[in-house]
């Protein structure tokens, strides 16, 4: 019953690495989402995906990057980490598109010194 | 520009009370609304929903109301326990938009005391 798994839990960068959030769902669902979340702020799409090799841009994607190979795995890559970039990661999925909610994972903590 | 809103950013009731979570939206296109849950270091948890051809939808505890017209939704929580602190998050989508993207408001943090 894992849901949507999120690795690593928390993760410390310097300015200029770069490195891959993992997200995985068992559920066989279609539509995988990346939300960021700031301090005192809603979630915020990055990225989302609706099957395997089709992805698309959201609200705030600068500086990531997505791949969709599998239906059950949707990655996020930061290139070169800015400190703007510190914030909470969170991977979703879901079964359709329409009046379905999403279900999340637990996040990733990132932080960029 | 926030197209969803809450502006009361915390909010404390009394075990047993009932609580009230206010959301304001801007972009009449949406017409399917959520409620998430969330506790630290957790994601967030799928609560209930309301799609726009209803007015409330009730799910236990907890009531969800739809305000069309005002473009306000409203979480009641009845009665509030002490399991019920947590973040709330607000969150639409249109259906004319593809693949359910959703804006989500800034939270409300609920505090439940005895």
């Amino acid at each position: 019953n894992a849901g949507v798994t999120q690795t690593p839990k928390f993760r410390i960068l310097k300015i200029g690495q770069s490195m891959t959030l993992q997200c995985a769902q068992d559920m066989n669902h279609n539509y995988m989402y990346w939300y960021r979340q700031d301090p005192g702020m809603g979630l915020k799409l990055i990225y989302y995906s609706v099957g395997a090799g089709i992805t698309d841009k959201g609200e705030v994607p600068n500086g990531y990057n997505v791949s969709r190979s599998t239906t059950e795995d949707f990655p996020l890559r930061l290139e070169l980490a800015a400190p703007s970039q510190t914030s909470v990661y969170f991977c979703a999925s879901s079964r359709l598109s329409s009046n379905q909610p999403q279900h999340f994972g637990d996040g990733t903590r990132l932080s960029i010194l | 520009d926030q197209q969803v809103k809450q502006n009361s950013p915390s909010l404390s009731v009394q075990e047993g009370r009932i609580s009230i979570l206010n959301c304001d939206y801007t972009n009449s296109m949406f017409d399917y609304f959520l409620w998430y849950k969330k506790y630290p270091a957790e994601g967030p948890t799928f609560l209930i929903s309301i799609s726009s051809i209803k007015d409330k939808n009730e799910d236990g505890r907890f009531t969800v109301f739809l305000n069309k017209s005002a473009k306000h939704l409203s979480l009641h929580i009845v009665p509030s326990q002490p399991g019920d602190s947590a973040v709330y998050f607000c969150a639409a989508s249109a259906t004319t938009d593809s693949w359910g993207k959703l804006q989500f408001g800034a939270g409300t943090q609920v505090v439940v005391t005895p």
